[in-house]
């Protein structure tokens, strides 16, 4: 079946510009994560969704960031007034749900901001 | 706090020159252990998960094994195919979210 699938693949933005990155997740999947991967770090949480219950943003990196699940399935990370630190690659995983924690991760962005 | 190390690094291999990626952590109570392969420009790809001390699995030349401290990824006559970062993640019992807490990665080179 179809895995996680992210738009765009690339981009690149101004400093100080909005930026919007979508997820879809596996079909069926109640469970929809967002990560972070810089240059010389480590996969960092961002925010996770479960079902309809309010989502975890405990590791979002300041309220720049926000994000949004619609329908329990697509989700999109918004991040307003990038800033260069922001330049990343975002990742989104999901997970069939609370029964099995494997998570299945998109290909990801890569986000420049200039 | 949850921690993860891995080491080495980075590992250059001679195809068919077997060896282990080691994976160290530290969590209050875990609920899983997992190992990710990453290539070049794509997302983590999933490959193991182990719950408990004691228990391996394997995939074609990888075999995972689990301790209460450690995970080993011993790679078995391994070809130019397997390059990629391997990726160790682990998930704390405690945490409602199931987020996943990563390694820095070990870069492998395989070469012909």
């Amino acid at each position: 079946g179809a895995g996680v699938s992210q738009s765009p693949s690339n981009k690149v933005t101004e400093k100080g510009k909005d930026v919007e990155l979508r997820c879809d997740p596996i079909s069926g999947h109640t469970a929809l994560y967002w990560y972070r991967q810089s240059l010389g770090q480590g996969l960092e949480f961002l925010i996770y969704f479960q079902g309809n219950s309010a989502p975890d943003k405990s590791g979002l990196p300041s309220d720049r960031f926000s994000a949004e699940r619609t329908g329990g399935s697509v989700s999109t990370l918004t991040i307003q007034r990038t800033q260069q630190e922001d330049s990343a690659v975002y990742l989104c995983a999901s997970s069939p749900g609370t029964a099995n924690y494997e998570q299945y991760f998109g290909p990801g962005t890569r986000l420049t901001v200039t | 706090e949850d921690q993860v190390t891995q080491s080495p690094e980075a590992l250059r291999l001679q195809e068919g020159e077997s060896s282990s990626l080691n994976c160290s952590y530290t969590v209050s109570g875990l609920r899983g252990l997992f190992w990710y392969r990453q290539d070049p420009g794509k997302g983590p790809e999933f490959l193991f998960t182990l719950y408990s001390a004691g228990e391996e699995k394997e995939k074609e030349r990888l075999k995972a094994t689990l301790t209460k401290k450690e995970s080993f990824l011993h790679i078995t006559a391994p070809k130019p195919e397997d390059s990629a970062t391997y990726l160790c993640a682990v998930q704390d019992r405690s945490s409602n979210t199931g987020k996943l807490i990563f390694g820095q990665g070990t870069t492998l080179q395989v070469k012909p």
